[in-house]
C-alpha cells in the first residue's frame, strides 16, 4: 500500500518566518494529496489539497506543491502567526485510502 | 462548528461494557469512515462505508462492530475491549469515496477510555 514519509517531525520558526513541511510518498498512482492541521485537542481540519494534475495550489499564506516525478509534496506557511502552531499531517491517496504522514509538530515562536 | 457530529465527546467503559458511537452527518455525503487516534500518531483508518455498504475493513478485532443504518449515521458498536483500545475515535465523511474521493470531513472526535 501507500507509504508516506513526512519531514522534519518538529519545527520551530519565528513569528512571521516561514515554514516548510515535506512529504514523499511511494505509489505513483496516488491522484490526492490532503494538508490536515490538528490543534491539541481537537479535529484534523482540511487545510489545503491537491490533485496530481496540479502542480502547485496557494490559498491565502499557504501553499501545497507538487512534485510528480521525485514523488514528493510540501507545504509551505509564509507569515507563521502564533495560531498556526498545531500539528499538520499529510495524506496522500492510494488503494481507495489515504495514508497519512506521521505529522509535523509545528511551534511558532512570537 | 463541525458537520460531522458525534456522540458521547468522552466515554468511559470498563472490558465488559457494550456501548455504541455514534456519527452523524447531513452534507449527502456518499462515504463514511471510522478512525482511530492515539496520542501524537495519525489517524488510522478502521472501516470505511460506500453508499451505505461496508467496504473497507483493515483487519478491524470484531470486538469492534460498524453499522450504517443510513446514508447520514453511521455507528461504532464497542463489546469487551482491552485498555489498549483507550484513543479518541474519529468518524469522517466524504462526498464520493474510492479514487475519486474528496475531502475527507472529521467529526470532534469520541474520547474513549476503557478501564
Amino acid at each position: 500500500g501507500e507509504n508516506v514519509e513526512q519531514h522534519p517531525s518538529t519545527l520551530s520558526v519565528q513569528e512571521g518566518d516561514s515554514a516548510v513541511i515535506k512529504c514523499t510518498y511511494s505509489d505513483s498512482a496516488s491522484n490526492y494529496f490532503p494538508w490536515y492541521k490538528q490543534e491539541l485537542g481537537k479535529r484534523p481540519q482540511l487545510i489545503i489539497d491537491i490533485r496530481s494534475n496540479v502542480g502547485e495550489k496557494k490559498d491565502q499564506r499557504i501553499a501545497v506543491t507538487l512534485n510528480k516525478t521525485a514523488k514528493h509534496f510540501s507545504l509551505h506557511i509564509t507569515e507563521t502567526q502564533p495560531e498556526d502552531s498545531a500539528v499538520y499531517f499529510c495524506a496522500a491517496l492510494g488503494n481507495n485510502r489515504l495514508a497519512f504522514g506521521k505529522g509535523n509538530q509545528v511551534v511558532v515562536i512570537p | 462548528d463541525t458537520e460531522v457530529t458525534q456522540t458521547p465527546k468522552h466515554l468511559v467503559m470498563g472490558m465488559t461494557n457494550k456501548k455504541s458511537l455514534k456519527c452523524e452527518q447531513h452534507m449527502g455525503h456518499r462515504a463514511m469512515y471510522w478512525y482511530k487516534q492515539k496520542a501524537k500518531k495519525p489517524p488510522e483508518l478502521m472501516f470505511v462505508y460506500s453508499y451505505e455498504k461496508l467496504s473497507i475493513n483493515e483487519s478491524v478485532p470484531s470486538r469492534f462492530s460498524p453499522e450504517c443504518p443510513n446514508s447520514s449515521l453511521l455507528n461504532l458498536h464497542l463489546h469487551a475491549l482491552q485498555p489498549e483500545d483507550s484513543a479518541l475515535y474519529l468518524c469522517a465523511s466524504s462526498l464520493k469515496p474510492g479514487t475519486n474521493q474528496t475531502p475527507l470531513h472529521f467529526g470532534n472526535g469520541t474520547r474513549l477510555t476503557v478501564t
